[in-house]
């Protein structure tokens, strides 16, 4: 099976840069994905990563290190509409050769005025 | 917009009770994911259908049941619900069936009550 670690709360203030760490154990690993939810709304897809190395969105970026099985999401110039959960996704393998996200608990960021 | 959409939004019912979800994927997209989300949980996948077939099974309850029809709309099927099964029920859609780099889509979710 696959499990995920991340922190359950960060609070940060506006215009500050803020890293949300992911932690992994999977067989079969394809990839890290993240996804932000607002409160009550649907996830919307943040960024994938499938290689080691630095992705960067606009104000966002996302870090793999696969040798580690760790990543990051890094949220630079927070806003006030930044708040929200954020969760860690690994895309792997599971029975049948479905690649299946499977979802970390979710970490919920607060951004300050 | 996602593009995915899902009714109902609110469904309120009673223990022992069954209830169908609804789920409309964006134009195009062949595979449909159900997850359930309880209070501050995070995402369970359910199950997968890809081009109406059957992909993938996750934590889904006996008690759940889903489809896929021609028109690549799906249901989820919940049957003598509990209590324990209010949650948020997210549908969500991608192009392809387990390309790693297939981005999923999700719709509004359709929140469930049981009382």
């Amino acid at each position: 099976g696959q499990s995920l670690e991340q922190p359950s709360e960060v609070t940060a203030v506006e215009g500050a840069i803020v890293q949300i760490n992911c932690t992994y154990q999977t067989s079969g690993f394809y990839g890290l994905s993240w996804y932000q939810q607002h409160d009550g709304g649907a996830p919307t897809f943040l960024s994938y990563n499938g290689l080691d190395g630095l992705e960067e969105t606009g104000r966002f970026s996302s870090f793999l290190s696969r040798s580690d099985s760790y990543g990051y999401l890094l949220l630079q110039e927070l806003q006030m509409k930044d708040s929200a959960s954020y969760f860690c996704a690994v895309r792997a393998d599971s029975s049948g050769s479905a690649r299946q996200l499977t979802f970390g608990s979710g970490t919920q960021l607060t951004v300050l005025p | 917009d996602s593009g995915v959409t899902q009714t109902p939004k609110h469904l309120i019912t009673a223990t022992g009770q069954r209830v169908t979800l609804r789920c409309s994927p964006r134009s195009g997209d062949l595979s449909v994911y159900w997850y359930q989300q309880s209070l501050d949980q995070g995402l369970q996948f359910l199950i997968q259908y890809y081009n109406g077939e059957e992909r993938a099974k996750g934590n889904i309850l006996e008690r759940f049941s889903a489809q896929q029809f021609p028109d690549l709309h799906s249901e989820l099927n919940l049957s003598s619900l509990e209590l324990g099964d209010s949650a948020l029920y997210f549908c969500a859609s991608s192009v392809d069936r387990d390309r790693a780099t297939d981005t999923q889509y999700f719709g509004p979710g359709t929140r469930l009550t049981v009382l």
